[in-house]
């Protein structure tokens, strides 16, 4: 089955630590998303990337860093710079970041990763 | 101002209502629009594209209006299962969401 996987589905830190959250794609989509969300708000986009070995910054990259080695696979790290880091962590996949006419292709999303700092 | 607004809810409804949802965007060049539905402590799954003035999809139809700047979502006849949050997205260089609105859908 095609699909995109988060792994873990639930992740625990301890204040000071470095996390990676995975994100895997098999639907041979291009670009690759990772958004945060917080208890009643929207998602906020982390990075981006829409192609391999390139990636972009979203609106709150700060704190985080991620790698695109291979179209399959965009890795999350949380650094221990990231002062909130408690949230419901997507990713997204989309065929390709725009399609003709200026119209952007819909994003796929994978089941997602909870981070709990203690 | 946020870059799409949603009332966050909750709308409470019986089943069988109709129920219709209201989204404005703030960036004129955006091109397509979406609504997602995302279940309590779930990823988001698409429901609808807007690409055009509007679409429909059984008992959901969406509709855009550019020179207002919003887009709506119709739910005919709701259904328990309806229940979830949905989630208004107006793409322009990226994909902007909104914040949500939550529906309750009652016996």
């Amino acid at each position: 089955d095609g699909g995109i996987t988060q792994s873990p589905k639930y992740l625990f830190r301890k204040e000071g630590q470095n996390v990676t959250l995975s994100c895997e794609q098999n639907l041979n989509h291009d670009a690759m998303y990772w958004y945060r969300q917080d208890p009643g708000q929207g998602l906020r986009l982390i990075y981006y990337s829409q192609i391999v070995n390139d990636f972009q910054k979203g609106d709150i990259a700060e704190g985080y860093s991620v790698s695109r080695e291979k179209k399959e696979s965009f890795p999350l790290t949380v650094t221990s710079a990231q002062k909130n880091p408690t949230a419901f962590y997507l990713c997204a996949s989309s065929p390709n970041p725009q399609q003709g006419g200026g119209s952007y292709n819909e994003q796929f999303f994978g089941p997602g990763t909870r981070l709990t700092v203690l | 101002r946020k870059e799409v607004e949603q009332d966050p809810g909750p709308f409470n409804v019986p089943e069988g209502a109709t129920v219709a949802f209201n989204c404005t965007y703030s960036n004129s060049a955006s091109q397509s629009f979406f609504w997602y539905r995302q279940d309590c402590r779930k990823e988001p799954k698409l429901l609808m594209s807007v690409y055009s003035s509007g679409n429909e999809d059984g008992r959901f139809t969406a509709q855009l209006n550019r020179a207002s700047q919003y887009i709506s979502l119709l739910i005919r006849d709701s259904k328990l299962s309806d229940s979830a949050t949905y989630l208004c997205v107006a793409a322009g260089n990226m994909l902007t969401f909104g914040g949500g609105t939550r529906l309750m859908v009652k016996p």
